[in-house]
């Protein structure tokens, strides 16, 4: 059974730090390419980027590039998300899912305010 | 980054059929095809449909999806109260290499 477990969420000010990361199992994760992606309180969803099996390919949206970086770990079969200068917009849950959007964690709340 | 478009909501009663629309452009949804994903509230989204018509193991075969040229369509049939959930789409958009989503269509079974 593939599973996606997120985590690191939590809440932080205005332009501080968090990482996430995000636990897979039941695939072979380093054969898939992997995706973040968002969902603000009460709002739709919105992708953030997404890392190739490798890591030679990483792309981003425009709201966080030069903020945030997906990594990942083939050997610990994890993969990262390192959040800078958050944002009160960038207040959501966030969501590791497998190439095609094939599969989704239960995500993990990121809650940004002073 | 645009996104692309779908009906905010779709209501249809019991055993009907509905239809969700999402329309792109040729460098997204014309291109590729669009993903379907299927979301109840306070959960995670689940995957329906991928690259237009190719359908994972485990999704009812009430579900049917189909593209003509920059436009998805998502069919369900026999609506159940199950059924009742927000639709996305979402397709990559080559001319800009980026995976863009619509905004959700809340689907509402009478």
């Amino acid at each position: 059974e593939v599973q996606l477990v997120e985590s690191g969420g939590g809440l932080v000010q205005p332009g501080e730090s968090l990482r996430l990361s995000c636990a897979a199992s039941g695939f072979t994760f380093s054969s898939d390419g992997m995706n973040w992606v968002r969902q603000a309180p009460g709002k739709g969803l919105e992708w953030v980027g997404y890392i190739t099996s490798s890591s030679s390919t990483i792309y981003y949206a425009d709201s966080v590039k030069g903020r945030f970086t997906i990594s990942r770990d083939n050997a610990k079969n994890s993969l990262y998300l390192q959040m800078n200068s958050l944002r009160a917009e960038d207040m959501a849950v966030y969501y590791c899912a497998r190439d095609k959007l094939l599969s989704w964690g239960q995500g993990t709340l990121v809650t940004v305010s002073s | 980054q645009a996104g692309l478009t779908q009906p905010p909501s779709v209501s249809k009663g019991l055993r009907q059929s509905a239809t969700l629309t999402c329309t792109g452009n040729s460098n997204n949804v014309g291109n590729q095809g669009a993903a379907w994903l299927q979301q109840h509230q306070g959960h995670p989204p689940k995957l329906l449909f991928y690259r237009s018509e190719n359908r994972p193991s485990g999704i009812s075969e009430r579900f049917s999806a189909s593209r003509s040229g920059n436009t998805a369509s998502l069919t369900i049939t026999g609506l159940q109260p199950e059924d009742e959930a927000d639709y996305y789409c979402s397709a990559w958009d080559s001319s800009l290499s980026v995976v863009v989503f619509g905004g959700g269509t809340k689907l509402t079974v009478l």
